[in-house]
């Protein structure tokens, strides 16, 4: 156990739906990263949170969105899903608001878009 | 922003031998270079890291080794195992902000 929760760990919907993927980070940190993990394109950065704000934007698309609370767990939330949304979806903390230290990765959730 | 090339896709080895994998970086700012272990069905792992101002790193079995000037770094394993069959990530971190990732090399090791 990373001590990084992700829930749910396996997520099946449809396309045009929208799906809400929760992380909590390790405790004392209070950096979330949110990756997409998918087989030709690797582990593709999409979002940063540190201390409740938005920190970095990576390759996120209009139709996703994330947030963290006042509690510093995370949700990723994705909209008008599409086929080509199916992936692995991983959130990693670190105490850092800079990544100069490496992350604590979950064990991600598993999404497909039917 | 960085990139991050990862080469190769993916090694075959024996048990015992050595496997390398190489990265290079683009962005000259970067000065955290960590290694990750996938394993089936989990999370990517830490395993080694090392920083701009450090030439090479060891910790047992593995090593890393970095050339700012040529901007790459390599993971080394030594007397493979078949435990250290996994996807292996190298990463660089981008102007503060986040790691950027290689795409990831497959090892395999065969007894």
């Amino acid at each position: 156990d990373s001590g990084v929760t992700q829930t749910p760990k396996h997520l099946i919907t449809a396309t045009g739906q929208r799906v809400t993927l929760r992380c909590s980070p390790r405790s004392g940190d209070l950096s979330v990263y949110w990756y997409q993990q998918s087989l030709d394109q690797g582990l593709q950065f999409l979002i940063q949170y540190y201390n409740g704000e938005e920190r970095a934007k990576g390759n996120i698309l209009e139709r996703f969105s994330a947030q963290q609370f006042p509690d510093l767990h995370s949700e990723l939330n994705l909209s008008s899903l599409e086929l080509g949304d199916s992936a692995l979806y991983f959130c990693a903390s670190s105490v850092a608001p800079v990544a100069n230290y490496g992350y604590t990765f979950g064990s991600g959730t598993r999404l497909t878009v039917v | 922003g960085e990139n991050v090339e990862q080469h190769p896709s993916t090694l075959s080895v024996q048990e015992g031998d050595s496997a390398v994998i190489k990265c290079t970086y683009s962005d000259s700012a970067s000065n955290y270079f960590p290694w990750y272990k996938q394993e089936l069905g989990k999370g990517p792992q830490l395993i080694i890291d090392i920083r701009s101002n450090v030439g090479e790193k060891k910790d047992q079995r593995i090593a890393v080794t970095l050339n700012k000037t040529a901007k790459h770094f390599s993971l080394h394993i030594t007397e493979t195992q078949p435990e250290d069959s996994a996807v292996y990530f190298c990463a660089a971190n981008q102007a503060g902000t986040a790691l950027i990732f290689g795409k990831g090399t497959t090892l395999s090791v065969s007894s």
